[in-house]
């Protein structure tokens, strides 16, 4: 009963080289999003998806990119890692059936370090 | 825009005590309003939500949140603290405008002390 799964767990970057975080979901969700966490601001919707093949900007979603080519994954990109880019990010899917939307699964999150 | 504000960044609580943990919100419509708990190094995971109805909404863990609309209030409270309950809660608030999004509060550290 895996959930949501994020690798990688950690990374370490040098500033302006890029990667990829990849989520998982095994439970059929339509909707999921990127997070990112940072001290004193909450969560903060970077991106999100309303289903296979679409994708959208949320909140912050200067410096990353997105693709959602399986309904069960939803990918992360970062083009050229800054240091303000340091945080921790977290993925999370929900379904679609009525009020069940806003109940939103988390994956244990990926703390990413760019130096 | 909606919005929630969690205006205490740590609550400090003994073991067996009763605890509350704070969240106003601001909406244009009717509020769907949310509590999530983080555990270390951990994702976050639903606690409860009130979307209509009863103003005592109970969820997981012996949580339960009263919603009080005159003070555009979501409260979560436990009536007796476990040291086990030490995390960082997060209030949250449906976006109606566009796509239905969450929007969370900045969070606030619970620490249950035995």
């Amino acid at each position: 009963n895996a959930g949501v799964t994020q690798t990688p767990k950690f990374r370490v970057l040098k500033t302006g080289q890029s990667m990829t975080l990849l989520c998982a979901q095994d439970m059929n969700h339509e909707y999921m999003y990127w997070y990112r966490q940072d001290p004193g601001m909450g969560l903060r919707l970077i991106h999100y998806s309303v289903g296979e093949g679409t994708t959208a900007k949320g909140e912050v979603p200067d410096g990353y990119n997105v693709s959602r080519l399986k309904k069960q994954n939803f990918l992360l990109g970062l083009e050229s890692a800054a240091p303000s880019q340091t945080s921790v990010y977290f993925c999370a899917s929900s379904g679609l059936a009525g009020e069940l939307l806003n109940i939103q699964y988390f994956g244990a999150g990926t703390r990413l370090s760019v130096l | 825009a909606q919005s929630v504000a969690q205006p205490e960044d740590q609550v400090n609580v003994a073991e067996g005590n009763p605890l509350t943990v704070k969240c106003t919100y601001s909406v244009s419509g009717n509020p769907y309003l949310f509590w999530y708990v983080q555990y270390p190094n951990r994702g976050l995971q639903f606690l409860l939500k009130y979307i209509t109805g009863d103003n005592l909404v109970k969820g997981s863990y012996g949580f339960e949140a009263e919603f009080n609309k005159s003070q555009t209030s979501f409260h979560l409270k436990k009536p007796s603290a476990l040291v086990s309950d030490s995390a960082l809660y997060f209030c949250a608030v449906r976006d109606d405008t566009g796509f239905q999004k969450l929007v969370f509060g900045t969070g606030t550290r619970l620490l249950v002390s035995p």
